[in-house]
């Protein structure tokens, strides 16, 4: 089946470095969504990438989707403690539910 | 805040008790899920309810039974859990399906003692 890789699992910054959580799937997707999860909170969607190539921003996040769409980035920019949490990347592939990826787990050091 | 409503927050149950989860949506989303979340984990998908049918059951244990009463509520009835089912239970919503993103709700926290 469908399987969604992202790494790093942990990711130690000082506040005001930049970050990076890369998201790589084993079948092409049809799209790639990016999810935030404070620590005690729930998921919560921050972006959508449809199209092969794609490259969107928030603000200090960016997001990219690869060319295969097979894989996907989240890079912040100047890290701050408000960043702090888990991000999810997950995709569906054709008709099927979304495959969340394990996530990586973000503390920033003020 | 949320626009999906889930009820409790937090519920412990002992391994004969029945309890039920509530979630609510109003966005006139057409797709909910059930998830559940262990600690460290990612959502781990339980059921899909497409137009008030269910449409997946991702091998969930019958101790979890869900029941969609119309588009705006979804509930999941839990039965004779186990101690290993405690974890964050999540409810979603989406507008049309798996291509659109997802709105969960704050959850309920389960411990089964």
């Amino acid at each position: 089946g469908q399987q969604v890789m992202q790494i790093p699992q942990y990711q130690h910054v000082q506040e005001g470095e930049d970050f990076t959580t890369y998201c790589n799937s084993s079948t092409t997707l049809s799209n790639i969504q990016w999810y935030k999860q404070r620590p005690g909170g729930h998921p919560v969607f921050l972006i959508q990438l449809v199209k092969s190539g794609e490259v969107k921003k928030q603000k200090r996040l960016t997001f990219q989707f690869g060319e295969a769409k097979k894989n996907s980035s989240l890079h912040i920019t100047a890290t701050q403690t408000t960043d702090v949490g888990t991000y999810f990347c997950a995709g569906p592939s054709g008709n099927t539910p979304l495959v969340f990826g394990k996530g990586t787990r973000l503390s920033v050091i003020a | 805040d949320t626009e999906v409503t889930q009820t409790p927050k937090h519920l412990v149950m002992g391994m004969t008790n029945k309890k039920s989860l509530k979630c609510e949506q109003h966005m006139g989303h057409r797709a909910m899920y059930w998830y559940k979340q262990k600690a460290k984990k990612p959502p781990e998908l339980m059921f899909v309810y497409s137009y008030e049918k269910l449409s997946i059951n991702e091998s969930v244990p019958s101790r979890f039974s869900p029941e969609c009463p119309n588009s705006s509520l979804l509930n999941l009835h839990l039965h004779a859990l186990q101690p290993e089912d405690s974890a964050l239970y999540l409810c979603a919503s989406s507008q049309r399906g798996f291509n659109s993103p997802l709105h969960f709700g704050n959850g309920t926290r389960l411990t089964v003692t």
